[in-house]
């Protein structure tokens, strides 16, 4: 069955950096578009990035171009956010989704369970 | 795009027929999704594509519309469906989610 496994969150002070990994299992990984979408505590939802199938495109929220980087390892079937300059206001539980492709209207058909991040002095 | 959802908060009892109602600020096509999240819990998709439902999900859950205006609907609440449910389209990046409908027990 499909599986995502996010790892890497933890407590970071302002202006550090901090790298969220994402392993995907029991699905072709190198065929689909990946999103992180995050969640601020007590707050909706918030998409943050999306990588194309092969790596070659990358889309960002304004809130975190420049500062934050997705990518993703096929032959290890794994997705990364690379998080840099951390605000507080980065505070959230990050999620990595499956995007189902153009034909279903791109809808995240699998989610993971969430890697939390407190950005805190 | 932003994305409007309303209303923000629903007060319900199980059996009732609710709907939720979801604008876009631009012609979306049909670029729009459901999910549904539990408290503690990663958000689970529900509708696609504006009217399509998932695999899985129960058939009293339906969503209409295009362009602008899409409906999501539950006819005959469960206990199980009160939790909150947020739009999003995938017309084009950044996919921007509505600011969520939180479904609670009258």
């Amino acid at each position: 069955q499909v599986q995502l496994v996010e790892s890497g969150g933890g407590v970071v002070q302002p202006g550090r950096s901090l790298r969220l990994s994402c392993a995907a299992s029991g699905f072709t990984f190198s065929s689909f578009s990946m999103h992180w979408v995050r969640q601020a505590p007590g707050k909706g939802l918030e998409w943050v990035a999306l990588t194309s199938y092969d790596g070659s495109t990358e889309y960002y929220a304004d809130s975190v171009k420049g500062r934050f980087t997705i990518s993703r390892d096929n032959s290890k079937n794994t997705l990364y956010l690379h998080m840099n300059s951390l605000r507080p206001e980065d505070t959230a539980v990050y999620y990595c989704a499956r995007d189902r492709g153009y034909s279903y209207a791109h809808n995240l058909d699998y989610w993971g369970q969430g890697a939390l991040v407190t950005v805190s002095s | 795009i932003q994305m409007t959802q309303s209303p923000s908060s629903l007060s319900a009892s199980v059996g009732d027929r609710v709907t939720i109602t979801c604008r876009a600020s631009q012609n979306i096509s049909i670029y729009l999704n459901w999910y549904q999240q539990r408290p503690g819990k990663a958000p689970k998709l529900l509708i696609y594509a504006a009217s399509s439902l998932q695999s899985g999900v129960p058939s009293r859950f339906s969503g209409s519309g295009s362009e602008t205006d899409f409906t999501l609907s539950i006819s005959s609440l469960q206990p199980e469906d009160f939790a909150t449910y947020y739009c999003q389209q995938s017309y084009g990046t950044p996919y921007t989610f509505g600011q969520g409908t939180k479904l609670e027990t009258k």
